[in-house]
């Protein structure tokens, strides 16, 4: 079946690191998005995954294992408008058609 | 113009008005989507359209009706709506549904639905 999971909740404290792990399982992987959403506001496009490695975006890095249905956002310097809701997201090919599976999101909270 | 728009942002209904949610986009793209969102939940996936024909219907219930007059607009009729319908409908679109690098789907800000 199709299952992408997540924690629910993660804390940190302004300018240190987080890292926020997704595992998945589907059964026709073809690429991996992470979005950030803010609460009562639509999500918002941080990165993209097809390939395994680490895709690197200013202060945001996303890493990929396709081997191991294993992907994680790490977040760094954070700044108190980082406390937001973290969506891990896989298209999935079944068929000729692409279809996005979402996970539930981790609400990150940082703390001053 | 990288903005997906929509209007209302907030509606209040009956369970016997009819109302419509509009969604606009002028990148282009071809593939557009609604979704539905409750709090603390993952957006959940009702229609899509491509190249303005409806390609995916999630088992919606029939008191929503999707219509897409054309390649930049797509909107959602409500009718006889319940109070567990109450949520954030989302609008989203992507270049296509094909499974090209990126091709991620940007969202409009949402509409803030409530049934009384």
């Amino acid at each position: 079946g199709q299952n992408i999971d997540q924690p629910t909740e993660m804390t940190a404290t302004e300018g240190a690191i987080v890292q926020i792990n997704c595992t998945y399982q589907t059964s026709g992987f073809n690429g991996l998005f992470w979005y950030q959403q803010h609460a009562g506001e639509a999500p918002t496009f941080l990165s993209y995954n097809v390939l395994d490695g680490l895709e690197e975006k200013g202060r945001f890095s996303s890493f990929l294992s396709r081997s191991k249905g294993y992907s994680y956002l790490l977040l760094k310097e954070l700044q108190m408008k980082d406390s937001a809701s973290y969506l891990c997201a896989v298209r999935d090919r079944s068929d000729s058609n692409y279809q996005l599976i979402w996970g539930a999101g981790t609400k990150l909270i940082i703390k001053p | 113009d990288t903005e997906v728009t929509q209007t209302p942002k907030h509606l209040v209904m009956g369970m016997t008005n009819k109302k419509s949610l509009k969604c606009e986009q002028h990148m282009g793209h071809r593939a557009m989507y609604w979704y539905k969102q409750k709090a603390k939940k993952p957006p959940e996936l009702m229609f899509v359209y491509s190249y303005e024909k409806l390609s995916i219907n999630e088992s919606v219930p029939s008191r929503f009706s999707p219509e897409c007059p054309n390649s930049s607009l797509l909107n959602l009729h409500l009718h006889a709506l319940q109070p567990e319908d109450s949520a954030l409908y989302l609008c989203a679109s992507s270049q296509d549904r094909g499974g090209a690098s990126y091709n991620e789907q940007f969202f409009g800000p949402g509409t803030r639905l409530t049934v009384l």
